[in-house]
């Protein structure tokens, strides 16, 4: 079955401890992206990678890193976490063709003290 | 970054209504895209736009590609309680910017039987 899948699904850290949200998709899609989804600012855009060791900030880089070693993987990295962090985040995929269609993980729910 | 304006924020109606949605940004997208998201699920693609002036519908869904290329408007037609969630547009830029997929603020749409 075809899928983007991320872990944790649900994470409670405190403030300062570093931690890396995965993301692996199965459909050898060359481009990746994190969003963050936060009540009555919809979906924004973190980081995107058109391939492998190619990333590009997206709208709100602050505060994350991101990596591409191979091409099904796209961690999150958040290396010292803040309570504005507190968010739902997404990762997504996207075939070659760049149509704009990308395919979401499930989300994961994190919630910095 | 590049800022989408969607309308109206939610939506409470009827069984049976029809629903309208609209998009608009102050910057030029090459591809407007509409999504829906379910409770605990990633947003899924519903409808993709990618030529100015361009009606398509999927079933009860119509989407329109403005022709300033600065809006978007979607259409339920007949609406049914699995209609439920929040819709988003998005856009995708072009040239070196294809990458960067811009989301709106998101409809929730309540369906009352």
């Amino acid at each position: 079955e075809a899928q983007v899948t991320q872990n944790p699904r649900y994470l409670i850290t405190v403030t300062g401890k570093k931690l890396t949200v995965t993301c692996s998709q199965n459909m050898n899609h060359e481009y990746m992206s994190w969003y963050r989804q936060d009540p009555g600012l919809g979906l924004r855009q973190i980081y995107y990678s058109m391939n492998v060791e190619v990333t590009d900030k997206g709208d709100v880089p602050e505060g994350y890193k991101v990596s591409r070693k191979e091409k099904r993987n796209f961690p999150l990295i958040l290396e010292s976490p803040s309570p504005n962090q507190t968010s739902l985040y997404f990762c997504a995929s996207m075939s070659g063709g760049y149509t704009g269609e990308l395919f979401f993980g499930e989300g994961s729910r994190l919630t910095v003290l | 970054g590049q800022q989408l304006n969607q309308s109206p924020q939610s939506m409470f109606i009827q069984e049976g209504e029809d629903v309208s949605m609209n998009c608009t940004s102050s910057s030029i997208f090459n591809t407007w895209l509409w999504y829906k998201q379910e409770p605990g699920e990633g947003p899924v693609l519903l409808i993709a736009l990618y030529k100015a002036g361009e009606l398509t519908s999927n079933g009860r869904l119509t989407a329109q590609f403005g022709i300033t290329r600065k809006d978007s408007f979607l259409n339920i037609s007949a609406s049914i309680p699995s209609d439920v969630g929040i819709y988003f547009c998005a856009g995708q830029a072009g040239g070196t910017s294809y990458g960067k997929l811009t989301f709106g603020q998101g409809t929730i749409l309540t369906v009352h039987p």
